[in-house]
Protein backbone atom coordinates (compact mmCIF):
# COMPACT_ATOMS: atom_id res chain seq x y z
CA UNK A 1 0.00 0.00 0.00
CA UNK A 2 1.42 3.46 -1.17
CA UNK A 3 1.97 5.74 1.54
CA UNK A 4 1.53 9.71 2.05
CA UNK A 5 3.79 11.30 -1.29
CA UNK A 6 4.79 15.14 -1.15
CA UNK A 7 6.39 16.95 -3.50
CA UNK A 8 8.25 18.59 -3.91
CA UNK A 9 10.95 17.28 -1.21
CA UNK A 10 12.89 20.69 -1.28
CA UNK A 11 13.02 23.37 -2.53
CA UNK A 12 14.55 27.34 -1.83
CA UNK A 13 12.41 30.32 -3.13
CA UNK A 14 13.00 34.16 -2.06
CA UNK A 15 10.87 36.29 -0.26
CA UNK A 16 7.88 37.70 -1.86
CA UNK A 17 7.50 34.52 -3.81
CA UNK A 18 5.01 32.12 -3.53
CA UNK A 19 5.30 28.39 -3.34
CA UNK A 20 2.66 25.66 -3.62
CA UNK A 21 3.21 21.89 -1.98
CA UNK A 22 1.43 18.58 -3.20
CA UNK A 23 0.02 16.06 -0.94
CA UNK A 24 -1.26 12.79 -2.30
CA UNK A 25 -2.78 10.59 0.55
CA UNK A 26 -2.88 7.20 1.17
CA UNK A 27 -6.12 5.35 -1.39
CA UNK A 28 -8.95 6.05 0.22
CA UNK A 29 -7.94 8.53 2.94
CA UNK A 30 -10.24 11.40 2.98
CA UNK A 31 -8.79 13.65 5.51
CA UNK A 32 -5.39 15.62 4.38
CA UNK A 33 -3.94 18.30 7.52
CA UNK A 34 -0.94 20.39 6.88
CA UNK A 35 1.86 21.23 9.61
CA UNK A 36 4.79 23.64 9.54
CA UNK A 37 7.54 22.19 11.93
CA UNK A 38 10.30 24.68 12.55
CA UNK A 39 12.92 24.38 15.41
CA UNK A 40 11.64 26.98 17.39
CA UNK A 41 8.18 26.24 17.12
CA UNK A 42 7.91 22.52 16.68
CA UNK A 43 4.83 20.99 14.84
CA UNK A 44 2.20 22.95 14.58
CA UNK A 45 -1.47 22.31 13.03
CA UNK A 46 -2.29 24.36 9.46
CA UNK A 47 -5.56 22.82 8.20
CA UNK A 48 -6.74 19.95 7.47
CA UNK A 49 -9.41 19.30 4.26
CA UNK A 50 -11.90 16.64 4.15
CA UNK A 51 -13.43 15.47 1.08
CA UNK A 52 -12.63 19.33 -0.44
CA UNK A 53 -13.65 21.08 2.20
CA UNK A 54 -11.36 22.47 4.64
CA UNK A 55 -13.07 21.53 8.20
CA UNK A 56 -10.20 23.01 10.43
CA UNK A 57 -8.07 25.59 10.98
CA UNK A 58 -4.89 26.95 12.60
CA UNK A 59 -3.83 30.21 13.57
CA UNK A 60 -1.67 30.80 11.02
CA UNK A 61 -2.31 34.16 8.68
CA UNK A 62 -4.34 34.32 5.74
CA UNK A 63 -1.10 33.70 3.32
CA UNK A 64 -1.56 30.58 4.18
CA UNK A 65 -3.70 28.38 2.14
CA UNK A 66 -4.86 24.83 0.57
CA UNK A 67 -7.51 22.96 -1.12
CA UNK A 68 -7.99 19.36 -1.86
CA UNK A 69 -9.05 17.93 -4.97
CA UNK A 70 -11.49 15.30 -6.14
CA UNK A 71 -9.25 12.77 -5.62
CA UNK A 72 -8.30 13.41 -2.44
CA UNK A 73 -4.49 15.18 -3.36
CA UNK A 74 -4.15 18.29 -1.82
CA UNK A 75 -2.08 21.35 -2.00
CA UNK A 76 -1.45 24.11 -0.02
CA UNK A 77 -0.26 27.66 -1.40
CA UNK A 78 2.15 30.43 0.56
CA UNK A 79 1.98 33.81 -0.69
CA UNK A 80 4.33 36.67 -0.24
CA UNK A 81 7.11 34.28 1.43
CA UNK A 82 8.84 35.64 4.28
CA UNK A 83 12.12 34.43 6.10
CA UNK A 84 10.41 32.86 9.02
CA UNK A 85 8.65 30.49 6.43
CA UNK A 86 11.36 28.50 6.09
CA UNK A 87 10.01 25.07 7.95
CA UNK A 88 9.63 21.69 7.20
CA UNK A 89 5.91 21.33 5.88
CA UNK A 90 4.39 17.76 6.66
CA UNK A 91 1.12 16.33 5.22
CA UNK A 92 -1.07 13.35 6.58
CA UNK A 93 -3.37 11.30 5.39
CA UNK A 94 -6.38 9.42 7.56
CA UNK A 95 -9.10 7.52 7.15
CA UNK A 96 -11.28 9.36 9.83
CA UNK A 97 -10.68 13.20 10.95
CA UNK A 98 -7.35 14.10 11.77
CA UNK A 99 -8.43 14.82 15.49
CA UNK A 100 -9.42 11.23 16.13
CA UNK A 101 -7.65 8.88 13.11
CA UNK A 102 -4.56 7.36 13.06
CA UNK A 103 -2.57 9.65 11.34
CA UNK A 104 -0.01 8.92 8.53
CA UNK A 105 2.58 11.43 7.01
CA UNK A 106 4.60 12.18 4.51
CA UNK A 107 8.50 12.69 4.36
CA UNK A 108 7.97 16.81 3.94
CA UNK A 109 8.92 19.64 1.78
CA UNK A 110 11.76 21.33 3.08
CA UNK A 111 11.34 25.02 2.19
CA UNK A 112 13.92 27.42 2.31
CA UNK A 113 13.45 31.32 1.72
CA UNK A 114 16.08 33.26 1.41
CA UNK B 1 -3.99 28.12 26.78
CA UNK B 2 -3.68 24.27 25.95
CA UNK B 3 -0.23 23.51 26.24
CA UNK B 4 1.84 20.03 26.16
CA UNK B 5 5.02 19.34 27.96
CA UNK B 6 7.47 16.89 27.18
CA UNK B 7 10.92 16.14 29.25
CA UNK B 8 13.30 15.32 29.21
CA UNK B 9 14.53 17.58 25.92
CA UNK B 10 17.01 15.16 25.11
CA UNK B 11 18.22 12.09 26.41
CA UNK B 12 21.54 9.69 25.75
CA UNK B 13 21.21 5.79 27.00
CA UNK B 14 23.38 2.67 26.36
CA UNK B 15 22.28 0.31 23.51
CA UNK B 16 19.86 -2.36 25.47
CA UNK B 17 19.14 -0.05 28.21
CA UNK B 18 15.38 1.12 29.37
CA UNK B 19 14.08 4.71 29.39
CA UNK B 20 11.13 6.51 29.80
CA UNK B 21 9.57 9.68 28.11
CA UNK B 22 7.01 12.27 30.27
CA UNK B 23 4.23 14.20 28.52
CA UNK B 24 1.95 16.81 30.58
CA UNK B 25 -0.45 18.08 29.19
CA UNK B 26 -3.66 20.93 29.69
CA UNK B 27 -5.53 20.06 27.08
CA UNK B 28 -8.92 20.51 27.57
CA UNK B 29 -11.79 18.45 27.02
CA UNK B 30 -9.68 15.98 26.17
CA UNK B 31 -10.22 13.25 23.75
CA UNK B 32 -7.08 11.41 22.95
CA UNK B 33 -3.04 11.57 23.02
CA UNK B 34 -0.70 10.03 21.05
CA UNK B 35 3.08 9.44 20.82
CA UNK B 36 5.07 9.47 17.49
CA UNK B 37 8.39 9.25 16.19
CA UNK B 38 10.42 10.95 13.94
CA UNK B 39 13.20 10.08 12.63
CA UNK B 40 15.89 13.00 11.27
CA UNK B 41 14.45 14.46 7.91
CA UNK B 42 11.39 12.00 8.14
CA UNK B 43 7.72 12.60 8.92
CA UNK B 44 6.64 11.72 11.92
CA UNK B 45 5.18 7.39 12.41
CA UNK B 46 2.86 6.61 14.92
CA UNK B 47 3.45 4.68 17.84
CA UNK B 48 -0.35 4.51 19.98
CA UNK B 49 -2.98 6.64 20.37
CA UNK B 50 -5.10 6.25 24.06
CA UNK B 51 -8.73 7.78 24.37
CA UNK B 52 -9.56 8.84 28.06
CA UNK B 53 -11.02 5.49 28.90
CA UNK B 54 -7.31 4.12 28.29
CA UNK B 55 -4.33 3.77 30.61
CA UNK B 56 -1.91 1.49 29.05
CA UNK B 57 -0.88 0.55 25.02
CA UNK B 58 2.08 -1.81 23.70
CA UNK B 59 3.59 -1.26 20.33
CA UNK B 60 6.55 -3.68 20.40
CA UNK B 61 9.05 -2.16 23.14
CA UNK B 62 7.17 0.85 22.97
CA UNK B 63 4.70 0.88 26.01
CA UNK B 64 2.70 3.85 26.63
CA UNK B 65 0.89 5.20 29.83
CA UNK B 66 -2.26 7.39 30.43
CA UNK B 67 -3.26 9.18 33.56
CA UNK B 68 -6.06 11.21 33.02
CA UNK B 69 -6.58 12.51 36.41
CA UNK B 70 -3.27 14.15 36.69
CA UNK B 71 -3.03 14.64 32.97
CA UNK B 72 -0.06 12.74 32.34
CA UNK B 73 1.30 9.80 29.78
CA UNK B 74 4.73 8.38 29.49
CA UNK B 75 6.48 6.64 27.20
CA UNK B 76 8.50 3.43 28.17
CA UNK B 77 11.27 2.11 25.65
CA UNK B 78 12.35 -1.83 26.30
CA UNK B 79 16.33 -2.61 25.37
CA UNK B 80 16.70 -0.35 23.48
CA UNK B 81 18.10 -0.33 20.33
CA UNK B 82 20.22 1.78 17.23
CA UNK B 83 17.41 2.47 16.08
CA UNK B 84 15.07 4.38 18.60
CA UNK B 85 17.44 6.89 17.89
CA UNK B 86 15.21 9.63 16.95
CA UNK B 87 12.54 12.42 18.26
CA UNK B 88 9.21 11.23 20.62
CA UNK B 89 6.37 13.45 20.29
CA UNK B 90 3.35 13.84 22.39
CA UNK B 91 0.33 15.18 20.79
CA UNK B 92 -3.04 15.76 22.60
CA UNK B 93 -6.20 16.60 20.82
CA UNK B 94 -9.26 18.45 22.24
CA UNK B 95 -12.83 17.25 21.34
CA UNK B 96 -14.08 19.03 18.23
CA UNK B 97 -16.86 21.12 19.77
CA UNK B 98 -13.56 23.49 21.35
CA UNK B 99 -11.65 25.85 19.21
CA UNK B 100 -11.12 23.97 16.06
CA UNK B 101 -7.60 26.32 15.92
CA UNK B 102 -6.70 24.27 19.28
CA UNK B 103 -7.67 20.78 18.35
CA UNK B 104 -4.05 19.19 18.29
CA UNK B 105 -1.68 20.55 20.77
CA UNK B 106 2.16 19.21 19.93
CA UNK B 107 5.10 18.98 22.72
CA UNK B 108 8.16 20.19 22.18
CA UNK B 109 9.41 16.42 22.19
CA UNK B 110 12.13 14.60 23.42
CA UNK B 111 15.26 13.99 21.04
CA UNK B 112 16.51 10.34 22.42
CA UNK B 113 20.08 8.92 21.54
CA UNK B 114 20.80 5.81 21.30
CA UNK B 115 25.11 4.70 21.57
CA UNK B 116 26.12 1.09 21.22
Amino acid sequence: KAGVTQTPRYLIKTRGQQVTLSCSPISGHRSVSWYQQTPGQGLQFLFEYFSETQRNKGNFPGRFSGRQFSNSRSEMNVSTLELGDSALYLCASSLAGFDTGELFFGEGSRLTVL
Amino acid sequence: KNQVEQSPQSLIILEGKNCTLQCNYTVSPFSNLRWYKQDTGRGPVSLTIMTFSENTKSNGRYTATLDADTKQSSLHITASQLSDSASYICVVSATPAYNAGNMLTFGGGTRLMVKP
